[in-house]
């Protein structure tokens, strides 16, 4: 089954406590994206990949870091997390030729206390 | 201004009834635009795309884009209560994707 996905599905953690959040695809999708979506304020993208070892910021990229060493997998770092990171973060991956859908992770709820 | 904005909601419309979601977007640049449902908690899934000018249908929904006035919409005919959710606009440019902040629909039985 054609699938992205993310893990852990939710996590609570403390101000300043390293975490990473894992996201794998299936598909060998060149693309793949991070977005986090705040109550009214839809989805903002944080980082993409266009491929392997190629990334970009998107709107809010501040206090985040991402890598893609494998073409499957796009983790985003949090290397030390406020409590304004607390977030619904979603991972997507689409191709990169034609039209191409976007396919979303089922997301991951983040609490910073 | 945002680079997307969508008419704010929220929107009730009567079961049966025709419900209409707009979306208006800054960069004459954008290429691709794409229409989102998100139910309560849930990823997002693709209702729409549009790549040109004028009107796709799809079913009970037409997506209508007008590149020069930087407009796109979603029509939704005959609406049920199970389209009651949140609708994503969403414009895609130079391997960026921009989404509005949402509309939410509410169909009533």
């Amino acid at each position: 089954e054609a699938q992205v996905t993310q893990n852990p599905r939710y996590l609570i953690t403390v101000t300043g406590k390293k975490l990473t959040v894992t996201c794998s695809q299936n598909m060998n999708h060149e693309y793949m994206s991070w977005y986090r979506q705040d109550p009214g304020l839809g989805l903002r993208q944080i980082y993409y990949s266009m491929n392997v070892e190629v990334t970009d910021k998107g709107d809010v990229p501040e206090g985040y870091k991402v890598s893609r060493k494998e073409k499957r997998n796009f983790p985003l770092i949090l290397e030390s997390p406020s409590p304004n990171q607390t977030s619904l973060y979603f991972c997507a991956s689409r191709g990169t030729s034609g039209y191409n859908e976007q396919f979303f992770g089922p997301g991951t709820r983040l609490t910073v206390l | 201004q945002k680079e997307v904005e969508q008419n704010s909601g929220p929107l009730s419309v009567p079961e049966g009834a025709i419900a209409s979601l707009n979306c208006t977007y800054s960069d004459r640049g954008s290429q691709s635009f794409f229409w989102y449902r998100q139910y309560s908690g849930k990823s997002p899934e693709l209702i729409m795309f549009i790549y040109s000018n004028g009107d796709k249908e799809d079913g009970r929904f037409t997506a209508q884009l007008n590149k020069a006035s930087q407009y796109v919409s979603l029509l939704i005919r005959d609406s049920q209560p199970s389209d009651s959710a949140t609708y994503l606009c969403a414009v895609r440019g130079a391997g960026k994707s921009t989404f509005g902040d949402g509309t939410t629909l509410t169909v009533k039985p």
